[in-house]
């Protein structure tokens, strides 16, 4: 049983597009980490996110944790080749374990 | 600072057989974490060992183990392999205390089992 449930599985969009990837569950985490992992590569993460309904940019990617500290989502904005990847999202317990989805894998096609 | 180094990158082995992957964290760094990835599963949390004691555990069978040493290296050991344990495995290391929890990650073994 997948304890946070990643939305969705797969998407494939062209350049420019805006798309959303859903990390959801029904547990309480102490923080949510999301990580872009590519091929060859272990995942690396590109941000945390803390406090219930917290918003982090980062350029063109928008991260939100919701206030519930249940579920957050990935936003990206024009979307370009370069995002193609695999989006982790991992949500921290209060023993310190890391609880992980499943992962998006995204392609931006040119 | 050097990054999270696994060893062997690659490797290939019979059914039955057993084998030991090793990790190397960051310089620093008291946990490291233990993972499984697979197409069809995604990544799988095996165990994390923390100053040398195994603080949380995933659902795997036995014949998956791991144990750390006092200098933070990890070794992972999988006896009498079987067709359905090929997947990466992946070595995480974080500093994992207080807030700090971000897992670095090393590139990973891959594990084909013939």
């Amino acid at each position: 049983t997948q304890l946070l449930e990643q939305s969705p599985q797969f998407l494939s969009i062209q350049e420019g597009e805006n798309l959303t990837v859903y990390c959801n569950s029904s547990s309480v985490f102490s923080s949510l980490q999301w990580y872009r992992q590519e091929p060859g590569e272990g995942p690396v993460l590109l941000v945390t996110v803390v406090t219930g309904g917290e918003v982090k940019k980062l350029k063109r990617l928008t991260f939100q944790f919701g206030d519930a500290r249940k579920d957050s989502s990935l936003h990206i904005t024009a979307a370009q080749p370069g995002d193609t990847g695999l989006y982790l999202c991992a949500g921290e317990r209060s023993n310190y374990q890391l609880i992980w989805g499943a992962g998006t894998k995204l392609i931006i096609k040119p | 600072k050097a990054g999270v180094t696994q060893t062997p990158r690659y490797l290939i082995k019979t059914r039955g057989q057993q084998v030991t992957l090793s990790c190397s964290p960051i310089s620093g760094h008291r946990s490291v974490s233990w993972y499984q990835q697979t197409p069809g599963q995604g990544l799988q949390f095996l165990f994390e060992y923390f100053s040398e004691t195994q603080r949380n555990k995933g659902n795997f069978p036995g014949r998956f183990s791991g144990r750390q040493f006092s200098n933070s290296r990890s070794e992972m050991n999988v006896s009498t392999l079987e067709l359905g344990d090929s997947a990466l495995y992946l070595c995480a290391s974080s500093f994992s205390e207080g807030m700090d929890t971000e897992a670095f990650f090393g590139q990973g073994t891959r594990l084909t089992v013939v």
